[in-house]
């Protein structure tokens, strides 16, 4: 069985750090690109960031670009989201979700960890 | 960026009835070399994440129910489901994978009327 188990979320103060992890299981976790894909309370899907089966390659939304950090662990089956200079507006549920292998689009997604930014 | 944009953002229809949404995209995502389009349908039910429907445009994801179909080429696309159920009620986003960065549609909300 597939699974994408985040965690690492929390409530925390404009300017703060926090780092999500992306737990996978029930499939080669090497031969995957995964993204982030965020939810602000109430509103649409946003795409965060990704990074392709190698890890050689990354891309970020404008948004987020020059203070979140994309990485994954093969030997762990784990990718992460650091998140840093954290803004009242990166408040969302933050998702990863599995790429499919012949394009970017999204097979499997986790439950999601929830990001607070609140002072 | 590739900006798409789903109409209606609000649907209301009967059970059994037809559900049609539509997402337009601000580029065209047909692809000349393998003639495909860059295109794929997700469901969102309440409480829960995304999943997947629909991708290249119109292939469904093993285990969608058959009147779950998309339709549609290059700018212009919809998402039909034909005999609606209550389990369908729902928000659906169209996104494009045609570019990078991926993006999705605004979302439409599909409920019972």
């Amino acid at each position: 069985e597939v699974r994408l188990v985040e965690s690492g979320g929390g409530v925390v103060r404009p300017g703060e750090s926090l780092r999500l992890t992306c737990e996978v299981s029930g499939f080669t976790f090497g031969d995957y690109g995964f993204s982030w894909v965020r939810q602000a309370p109430g509103k649409g899907l946003e795409w965060v960031s990704d990074i392709i089966w190698s890890g050689d390659k990354t891309g970020y939304a404008d948004s987020v670009r020059g203070r979140f950090t994309i990485s994954r662990d093969d030997g762990k089956h784990s990718l992460y989201l650091e998140m840093n200079s954290l803004r009242v507006d990166d408040t969302a549920l933050y998702y990863c979700a599995r790429a499919n292998r012949a394009a970017e689009y999204f097979d499997f997604w986790g439950q999601g960890t929830l990001v607070a930014v609140s002072s | 960026d590739a900006v798409l944009t789903q109409s209606p953002e609000y649907l209301p229809v009967s059970l059994g009835e037809r559900a049609t949404i539509n997402c337009t995209s601000s580029q065209s995502l047909l692809y000349s070399l393998d003639n495909k389009n860059y295109l794929a349908w997700y469901q969102q039910r309440p409480g829960q994440p995304p999943k997947l429907l629909i991708f290249w445009a119109s292939t469904r994801e093993s285990g969608v129910p058959e009147r779950f179909s998309g339709s549609g080429s290059g700018t212009d696309f919809a998402l039909t489901i034909n005999s609606l159920q209550a389990e369908d009620v729902a928000l659906y986003y169209c996104q494009q994978y045609f570019r990078s960065p991926p993006a999705f549609g605004q979302g439409t909300r599909v409920e019972i009327k």
